[in-house]
């Protein structure tokens, strides 16, 4: 299976800040990557998809970057509705995994 | 615009077996070309997938749950289903459907259904 790695698994910040999160998988997976943003008592939604596509609709304050085994999602200036937990899914071969997650809370 | 719902028991006892369906509407599961699935995420834990299915009755299966899941599909109702055997108290999750991928589009796990709390419990 590949593993993929999420750091940090927590972050504080404050509104206006630059936030990254990185996500790295334990084997080459392309651009097969996905970031997906969950609320509490929500269905994850996709941001991100082929690790810098931005899902229509999301904010462009969102973007991915990365190809191969090292991938990053940043937030440009954190808004209050930013504040959530953040995954990032490989589907590049089976069983598809996730990370286990990045929460950003609030400062 | 393609909405999911997912839809069965929430409490199951321990052994038996977990049965849930997910209907489809705003789209068809047998001639959009897309593969459909489910996902699970314990309380207050990750995601973990478990099972992909195409409207011909093609399936994947996440190892770890192989040998207890069973996926299938129903076109004329447009909809997919899940059956988790001999159920334990770690098989207690919020269980998702969701549209998975479809050749040649990239990207998966565009749309999710709202999800539905599993217990496991006598």
């Amino acid at each position: 299976d590949i593993q993929m790695t999420q750091s940090p698994s927590s972050l504080s910040a404050s509104v206006g800040d630059r936030v990254t999160i990185t996500c790295r998988a334990s084997q080459g997976i392309k651009n097969d990557l996905g970031w997906y943003q969950q609320k509490p008592g929500k269905a994850p939604k996709r941001l991100i998809y082929a690790a810098s596509s931005l899902q229509s609709g999301v904010p462009s304050r969102f973007s991915g970057s990365g190809f191969g085994a090292e991938f990053t999602l940043t937030i440009s200036s954190l808004q209050p509705e930013d504040f959530a937990t953040y995954y990032c899914h490989q589907h590049n071969s089976y069983p598809w995994t996730f990370g286990q997650g990045t929460k950003v809370e609030i400062k | 615009q393609l909405q999911l719902q997912e839809s069965g028991p929430g409490l199951v006892k321990p052994s038996e077996t977990l049965s849930l369906t997910c209907t489809v509407s705003g789209d068809s599961i047998s001639s959009s070309g897309y593969y459909w699935g489910w996902i699970r995420q314990p309380p207050g834990q990750g995601l973990e997938w478990i099972a992909t299915v195409y409207y011909s009755g093609r399936t994947n299966y996440n190892p770890s749950l192989k040998s207890r899941v069973t996926i299938s599909i129903d076109t004329s109702k447009n909809q997919f289903s899940l059956r988790v055997d001999s159920v334990t108290a770690a098989d207690t999750a919020i269980y998702y459907c969701a549209r998975m991928y479809k050749f040649g589009i990239p990207g998966t796990l565009e749309y999710w259904g709202q999800g539905t709390l599993v217990t496991v419990s006598s």
